[in-house]
């Protein structure tokens, strides 16, 4: 079936540093790839995304490369805000489940000033 | 543009008891998906609608329902409330399930005691 697995948190940084949270897949087809973000006490924000192989999804900062021959889409920035602190969740969608997300567990990041 | 808002942010109910959470898409989106999401659990599918059908539904009891009214409007409902449907409740709306992405809103938080 169709799974994702996001890298376990939590993820802490200082300000500046590089970001990386990986994400890889498991799926039929060829399903589209989200990050979604979460901040405290608000609900999920799409960040990206992207709808096949080798495109890159990019807003932000943030950026993640569809990239289906190791079944990734691993997030990265290049210089963290104390702002980025929040739950990153991956997720992907497919014609062969209806459509509907399926999601990783998600990654908490905390970027320390 | 107005966002996808559900009502209301927060609610506490005895166990037993019934609810009825409201979500407003965005103008012109068909496609209303809801999710729980649980510290323990993560993010789960609950059902999608789409032109006031249900087009896809998760794995949960039949406690657990919904509808869509004409207007693309959406409400769940949960009966019999039991301790462990405490949760988050998000809502998420879009023009077309899959590649688009999707809109959510801030969520219902349900406290069951």
């Amino acid at each position: 079936g169709n799974s994702v697995t996001q890298m376990e948190g939590p993820v802490t940084l200082s300000e500046e540093a590089f970001l990386t949270i990986n994400c890889t897949y498991t799926a039929t087809g060829y399903p589209s790839l989200f990050w979604y973000v979460q901040y405290p006490g608000e609900g999920l924000q799409l960040l990206l995304k992207a709808t096949k192989a080798d495109d890159k999804g990019s807003n932000k900062g943030f950026e993640a490369t569809y990239r289906k021959e190791t079944t990734s889409f691993h997030l990265e920035k290049g210089s963290v805000q104390v702002s980025d602190s929040a739950v990153y969740f991956c997720a992907l969608t497919n014609a062969g489940n209806n459509r509907k997300l399926i999601w990783g567990l998600g990654t908490s990041l905390a970027v320390n000033p | 543009k107005a966002g996808v808002t559900q009502t209301p942010r927060y609610l506490i109910k005895t166990r037993g008891q019934q609810v009825t959470l409201s979500c407003s898409p965005i103008s012109g989106h068909r496609s209303v998906s809801w999710y729980q999401q649980t510290p323990g659990q993560g993010l789960q599918f609950l059902f999608e609608y789409f032109s006031e059908t249900q087009r896809n539904k998760g794995n949960f009891p039949g406690r657990f329902s919904g509808r869509q009214f004409s207007n693309s409007r959406s409400e769940m409902n949960v009966s019999t409330l039991e301790l462990g449907d405490s949760a988050l409740y998000l809502c998420a709306s879009s023009f077309e399930a899959g590649n688009y992405g999707y809109t959510f809103g801030s969520g219902t938080r349900l406290t069951v005691v």
